[in-house]
C-alpha cells in the first residue's frame, strides 16, 4: 500500500543526546514537510524539502537538521541544541503542484527524560 | 504570512446532534483540507475542498474561497467524531506550504 511510514512511534532521549526520526513515503511525492505539534496546539513547521538535495528551514527550524537525499526520505535529527523537544512530530508528504493533497504519517512522539 | 483562524475551539455534543465548524483565512488560497485527528494522533484526510461542497457520508464541507472561510458539518455525530478537527490551506502564489490553525477540540459523549 502507499503512504507514509513514521518510526519509531515513541522514541525517549536523554538530554545532551541528538536522536533523528524516520520518515518514508512511496508516494513518488516530490515535497515533504516536517511539522511539531505541542499538547493543545496546532502544528509548525519545522522543515520542508520540495526536490531532492533541497531543503529549506520552516518558522521552528533552531535545533532541528534535515537532509533530503532520496525522494523518498526525509529525516529529522533532533539535536542536544533544541532547548525543549518533547513533543509530537508529524512528516507529510504532497505532489508539487496546486491541486494535490498533504499526507500525514502516523507521528512520532518524542520525550526527553 | 496567512492566518487561519478556526472556530469553536472547543465544542461538546451529545451523540445524535449536529455541528459546524468554522475555518477563515485572510489571504487567497488555492487549496484547502480539513484533517480529523484521532485520539492516537494520526491525522486523517477529510476532505480536499479549495471550492464548492463535497459530501461524505455524515460529513459535508463548502468552501467559498472569495469570501475566504470554510466550514465542516457533521451531521448525526458519534463519539468516534471525537478529536481534533484542523483545516490547511496553501496561498496562492506562495511556496506551497500548508498552514495550519489551531484546531477545534470535539469531544462527543454518548
Amino acid at each position: 500500500d502507499g503512504g507514509i511510514t513514521q518510526s519509531p512511534k515513541y522514541l525517549f532521549r536523554k538530554e545532551g543526546q541528538n536522536v533523528t526520526l524516520s520518515c518514508e513515503q512511496n508516494l513518488n511525492h516530490d515535497a515533504m514537510y516536517w511539522y511539531r505539534q505541542d499538547p493543545g496546539q496546532g502544528l509548525r513547521l519545522i522543515y520542508y524539502s520540495q526536490i531532492v538535495n533541497d531543503f529549506q528551514k520552516g518558522d521552528i527550524a533552531e535545533g532541528y537538521s534535515v537532509s533530503r537525499e532520496k525522494k523518498e526520505s526525509f529525516p529529522l535529527t533532533v539535536t542536544s541544541a533544541q532547548k525543549n523537544p518533547t513533543a509530537f512530530y508529524l512528516c507529510a508528504s504532497r505532489a508539487t503542484g496546486t491541486g494535490t493533497e498533504a499526507f500525514f504519517g502516523q507521528g512520532t512522539r518524542l520525550t526527553v527524560v | 504570512g496567512i492566518q487561519v483562524e478556526q472556530s469553536p475551539p472547543d465544542l461538546i455534543l451529545q451523540e445524535g446532534a449536529n455541528s459546524t465548524l468554522r475555518c477563515n483565512f485572510s489571504d487567497s488560497v488555492n487549496n484547502l483540507q480539513w484533517f480529523h485527528q484521532n485520539p492516537w494522533g494520526q491525522l486523517i484526510n477529510l476532505f480536499y475542498i479549495p471550492s464548492g461542497t463535497k459530501q461524505n457520508g455524515r460529513l459535508s464541507a463548502t468552501t467559498v474561497a472569495t469570501e475566504r472561510y470554510s466550514l465542516l458539518y457533521i451531521s448525526s455525530s458519534q463519539t468516534t467524531d471525537s478529536g481534533v478537527y484542523f483545516c490547511a490551506v496553501l496561498l496562492s502564489g506562495g511556496s506551497y506550504i500548508p498552514t495550519f490553525g489551531r484546531g477545534t477540540s470535539l469531544i462527543v459523549h454518548p
